[in-house]
């Protein structure tokens, strides 16, 4: 089984100011976890994906996310917000070895404000 | 290079009509994905083709839910017998072919919004 929770339905943040989108997951067995964000009227786009390896994992525009097993989180993170930020993020996970359908979490609005 | 293209990009239909939506995936893409996406809801996954192996149906909400994909290539779902429940955002994915056994990134198309009176 595998799920993925993403515990604020909305975020705030002023630019210039670091932000964080909070993702947990729960699998058995080793996860891949992904990042997409979607701007208004558009379908989802890949931002990074954690497979193996450092548990840093940095991405487009400036994004970066850090795996930790013992938390079993994947939380988003951008050192500098810029207001062209604001969208709509979607953390997934897939269960290595299981069905090739990754569960995506219900998404969560990030506002950048000026 | 094109991306994975959807339409209509939007449809208003009356409820007990039936509506098709058209999805073309990035050629070369063996593994093509349908989701819903309701307000709020996040991504609810429909369907799952992978090559010519028999689609994952495991998603579609009902028997009114259909879809197929000809020659590996474009999809269609058909919602038969709208519902008002029905109106969402529907979303195809692409993946490219696995490497190594594991998930690929999935590409999105734009969607195409369904609206049922």
């Amino acid at each position: 089984a595998q799920s993925v929770a993403q515990p604020e339905d909305q975020v705030n943040v002023a630019e210039g100011n670091p932000l964080t989108v909070k993702c947990t997951y729960s699998v058995s067995g080793n996860p891949y976890l992904f990042w997409y964000v979607q701007y208004p009227n558009r379908g989802l786009q890949f931002l990074l994906k954690y497979i193996t390896g450092d548990n840093l994992v940095k991405g487009s525009y400036g994004f970066e996310a850090e795996f930790n097993k013992s938390q079993t989180s994947f939380h988003l993170k951008k050192p500098s917000a810029l207001v062209s930020d604001s969208a709509l993020y979607f953390c997934a996970v897939w269960k290595t070895g299981g069905s090739y359908i990754p569960t995506f979490g219900r998404g969560t609005s990030l506002i950048v404000h000026p | 290079g094109a991306g994975v293209s959807q339409s209509p990009s939007n449809k208003v239909t009356e409820k007990g009509k039936d509506v098709e939506l058209r999805c073309d995936p990035i050629s070369g893409h063996t593994a093509l994905y349908w989701y819903r996406q309701s307000l709020g809801q996040g991504l609810e996954f429909l369907i799952y083709f992978q090559g010519n192996s028999a689609p994952d149906k495991s998603g579609l909400p009902s028997d009114r839910f259909s879809a197929e994909r000809t020659g590996g290539s474009v999809s269609t779902l058909t919602i038969q017998r709208t519902q008002q429940e029905d109106s969402a955002v529907y979303l195809c994915a692409s993946s490219p072919p696995r490497k190594g056994g594991g998930l690929e990134t999935q590409y999105f198309g734009p969607g195409t919004r369904l609206l049922v009176l």
